[in-house]
This record gives C-alpha cells, structure tokens and sequence, in this order.
C-alpha cells in the first residue's frame, strides 16, 4: 500500500540512450511533481502536474517529456541521455502544499 | 524573490545533545512552512509543518520547530539526538496560488552524529 511509488528504483544506461520513469500515487492527489536531485543533495522541481494538466516546467531540456495519462500517473522520458543527466530522481505527489515523495529512481548515463 | 536559506551545510552532535538546524526565509507573505528529512538512500519524508495558529509546532521523531515572524526564520530543533537522526535536512516554505502548489526547497544540512 505504497503512497507514492517509482520504478525503476535503479537505471544504469549509456550515453544517447531514452529511458522513462514511472511514478504511479494511491493518495488520490490532484497535483504531482519531478524532482531532480543533485550530487550535493540540491533538489530542483522540473515539472508539475495538476489533474493531468501540466502547471510548471521549469529551465529543463527539452530531452525531458512528462506525460501524465491520469491523475494517479506521472511518467518521466528522456531521449539521448547525457551524462549530466545522472542524478536521483523523484515523484511527488501534494495535497495542500504538503508533498509526499516516492523513494527516488538513481540514474547514472555512462 | 522568494528564497529559502539553510545556512549550515553540515552539523556535526554528539548522540543525546541538542539540535538546532536553522532556516531563513524571504516570502511575499508567510508561507506555509515544512521540514522535510531524508535518510540515505531515501526519499524524503514530512518531519512536521506550521500553517498557522501555535508557532512552536511538534513533528514526529521528537522534533519542533518554532515560527518567528519578526525573524522570517523556522527553525528545527530536537532536545537529545538519536544516532538514527543523521540525514539530510530541508527547509521548506510554500503557497498555494489558485490552487497550486509552490514550493521552494533550501539546499539542506547533513547532520552527522558522533557516537
């Protein structure tokens, strides 16, 4: 009964690569985020999602595409992979300003 | 612009002494206000958060934090420190404009714990 989940836990990939992420929430949010976290534990908000709709998109590459096909989902794609794309990835999801995070998606591009 | 300050990149206390991670916030109007916390390898999870009303707020795992308007500050404080206390710390203050959420993050303090 996991409030926020995230698969993969672990992406190992190489450089030009697409990969995606899924988040999938049960808390019955309306709002959902991307969170990148660095190497120094820095956390930037990428995206959010309010009930499907996309609400901010921060400075990210285009590389980057959320979709969200319900409310409950927020997936992440990235084409060609680049290594400053290694980092921690997290799903949120937030009720009332309150966030609730998944356990994070570790991505390293060799 | 709305900014959020940790001051202190890493603390370091001896198990069973007192805690205090500081947070300077600078915000249109007060914020909703949280601490989050991530142990290694986690992600991160809610410690405890003021909307209004008492300005000394508990949080699980024994922490508080107090709301000082005139010092636009929120800080976390705990009065004997567990070695399961050592993590990353967040400050957070956020709003809700037209029911969105907006949330800033500070850069964190690493609190280590001396047995």
């Amino acid at each position: 009964d996991t409030a926020v989940s995230q698969t993969p836990k672990y992406l190992v990939t190489q450089m030009g690569n697409d990969k995606s992420i899924k988040c999938e929430q049960n808390l019955g949010h309306d709002t959902m985020y991307w969170y990148k976290q660095d190497s120094k534990k820095f956390l930037k908000i990428m995206f959010s999602y309010n009930n499907k709709e996309l609400i901010i998109n921060e400075t990210v590459p285009n590389r980057f595409s959320p979709k969200s096909p319900d409310k409950a989902h927020l997936n992440l794609h990235i084409n060609s992979l680049e290594l400053g794309d290694s980092a921690v990835y997290f799903c949120a999801s937030s009720l009332a300003a309150t966030q609730y995070f998944g356990p994070g998606t570790r991505l390293l591009v060799l | 612009a709305q900014s959020v300050t940790q001051p202190d990149i890493h603390i370091t206390v001896s198990e069973g002494a007192s805690l205090e991670l500081r947070c300077n916030y600078s915000y249109g109007a007060t914020p909703y206000l949280f601490w989050y916390v991530q142990s290694p390898g986690q992600g991160l999870q809610l410690l405890l958060k003021y909307f209004s009303g008492d300005t000394l707020v508990q949080g699980i795992k024994g922490f508080e934090a107090e709301f000082k308007r005139s010092q636009s500050s929120f800080n976390l404080r705990k009065p004997s420190v567990h070695w399961s206390d050592a993590a990353e710390y967040f400050c957070a203050p956020a709003s809700i404009v037209n029911r969105d959420d907006k949330i800033i993050f500070g850069k964190g303090t690493r609190l280590h714990i001396l047995p």
